[in-house]
């Protein structure tokens, strides 16, 4: 069993590109959740969701920002026109069911130069 | 009210000493309550998780604590050892979905 798999490991953007950050679940998790770490800090949720569908996107900006989980293929986190302040470690966590005893990826550290 | 505020920020042990890290809520609907511990590089990992219908809970050398009446719970780490130096989040959950809310985290060290 692989893990939850994230890529990049690394993403360097450039203020004002897109960045889209990856994450495959654990085999038979249809849940997925993203959460984002700044320096020093806790982890904050942005949002759940299962396949094709948003959960709860309560931690996502309302700008810039949106995720997917189509039918097939990975999650993405798609962050557009970046600015420094979205350098983060973005996690992903997966999980069989509504459980909360989910498993994390290791993250994918965004740098905005 | 979604608050979860973990204490202390850093913490330093010797070799074999217990470690200690402490946690508060405010909101009584959170039901759930895990610790996460994660390494420098790595994504967080699941520790121990407690509910509320119990006051304590074990596994090897981690316990957690948990105080319903005051809204804290605390992870106690026995015996600690140089390994278990890393950052530990305490989280808590509730019923409406399935978002976690993270303490800011203790950098633990445990010197040999």
């Amino acid at each position: 069993n692989a893990g939850v798999m994230q890529n990049p490991r690394h993403l360097v953007r450039r203020r004002g590109q897109e960045a889209r950050l990856r994450c495959s679940p654990m085999k038979g998790h249809s849940h997925v959740y993203w959460y984002r770490q700044l320096p020093e800090e806790g982890l904050k949720f942005m949002v759940y969701l299962q396949k094709e569908n948003i959960i709860d996107e309560s931690g996502m900006p309302k700008e810039r920002f949106s995720a997917e989980f189509p039918k097939e293929g990975p999650s993405i986190l798609r962050i557009q026109q970046v600015v420094r302040g979205d350098s983060a470690a973005y996690f992903c966590a997966s999980s069989p069911a509504d459980n909360r005893g989910y498993t994390f990826g290791s993250g994918t550290r965004l740098t905005v130069v | 009210q979604q608050q979860v505020k973990q204490s202390p920020q850093s913490l330093i042990v010797q070799k074999g000493g217990i470690s200690i890290i402490n946690c508060a809520y405010e909101n009584t609907a959170f039901d759930y309550f895990p610790w996460y511990q994660q390494f420098p590089g790595k994504g967080p990992a699941l520790l121990i998780a407690i509910r509320p219908d119990v006051s304590e809970k074990k596994e090897g050398r981690f316990t957690i604590s948990f105080n319903k009446s005051a809204k804290q719970f605390s992870l106690h780490i026995m015996d600690s050892q140089p390994g278990d130096s890393a950052t530990y989040f305490c989280a808590a959950g509730g019923t409406s979905g399935s978002r976690l809310t993270f303490g800011e985290g203790t950098q633990l060290t445990v010197n040999p």
